[in-house]
């Protein structure tokens, strides 16, 4: 089974400076790992996957993760943010070897942007 | 990308009746659908898979004859709430997948807040 752990629930920050938000994961089988976005009163929407290869992986509106094995971390991060990027950020899990879609995700990550 | 569409994106019933919500792939067929519960400030909860042409599998703790699923189609998969209650208020949202494998991207419905009176 797969779990996935959100270190904080709320991160307030300035517009323009940087920020890091948190994801520990926990899996006794290799894991695909994804950071979606929601806004309010929406679906999600997929920011960047892992899947293999490069351990960096660059999403859309400018926004990276790292994949760390060792530390069993997927953080996410963005070097300058805007206001529009005040929304819930859900990192999550799907099993490799599955053949199939079941994600397992975090509790979420209220990132709120200010002025 | 891929469009999946929710509606109604709000409902709000009395106690004791039906609601049921709809899940429509536009651009791409699904032949699996994914079904969540999201409460208030906190993450999504898998209720269910939606198989076209066959049963849904349900989570454990999902109440099958509460929560009906049906997958008619390759485009549209249904979610009714039966005989619902205040409890049952809540935000609903589906997922389809498009992509090879397990590999491929999730995409996601606006989702249907349901509020029961």
């Amino acid at each position: 089974a797969q779990s996935v752990t959100q270190l904080d629930s709320q991160v307030p920050v300035f517009e323009e400076a940087p920020v890091e938000l948190r994801c520990n994961y926990s899996s006794s089988v290799s894991v695909y790992l994804f950071w979606y976005v929601q806004y309010p009163n929406q679906g999600l929407q997929l920011l960047l996957k892992y899947l293999s290869g490069s351990t960096l992986v660059k999403g859309i509106n400018g926004f990276e993760a790292e994949f760390n094995k060792s530390q069993t971390s997927f953080h996410l991060r963005k070097p300058s943010v805007h206001i529009s990027d005040t929304a819930e950020y859900f990192c999550a899990v799907r099993a490799t070897n599955t053949g199939g879609f079941k994600t397992i995700f975090g509790a979420g990550t209220r990132l709120f942007v200010k002025a | 990308g891929a469009v999946v569409s929710q509606h109604p994106s709000r409902v709000i019933c009395k106690s004791g009746t039906s609601v049921k919500i709809e899940c429509r792939s536009l651009d791409f067929q699904a032949t699996t659908m994914f079904w969540y519960r999201q409460f208030p400030k906190q993450s999504l909860m898998l209720m269910a898979t939606s198989n076209e042409g066959s049963k849904a599998t349900y989570e454990q703790g999902v109440e099958k004859d509460k929560f009906l699923i049906n997958h008619a189609s390759l485009t549209l998969s249904t979610l009714t709430v039966t005989s619902a209650h205040p409890e049952d208020s809540s935000f609903y949202i589906c997922s389809a997948p498009l992509g090879g494998g397990n590999t491929g991207e999730l995409f996601f419905g606006e989702g249907s807040r349901l509020t029961v009176l």
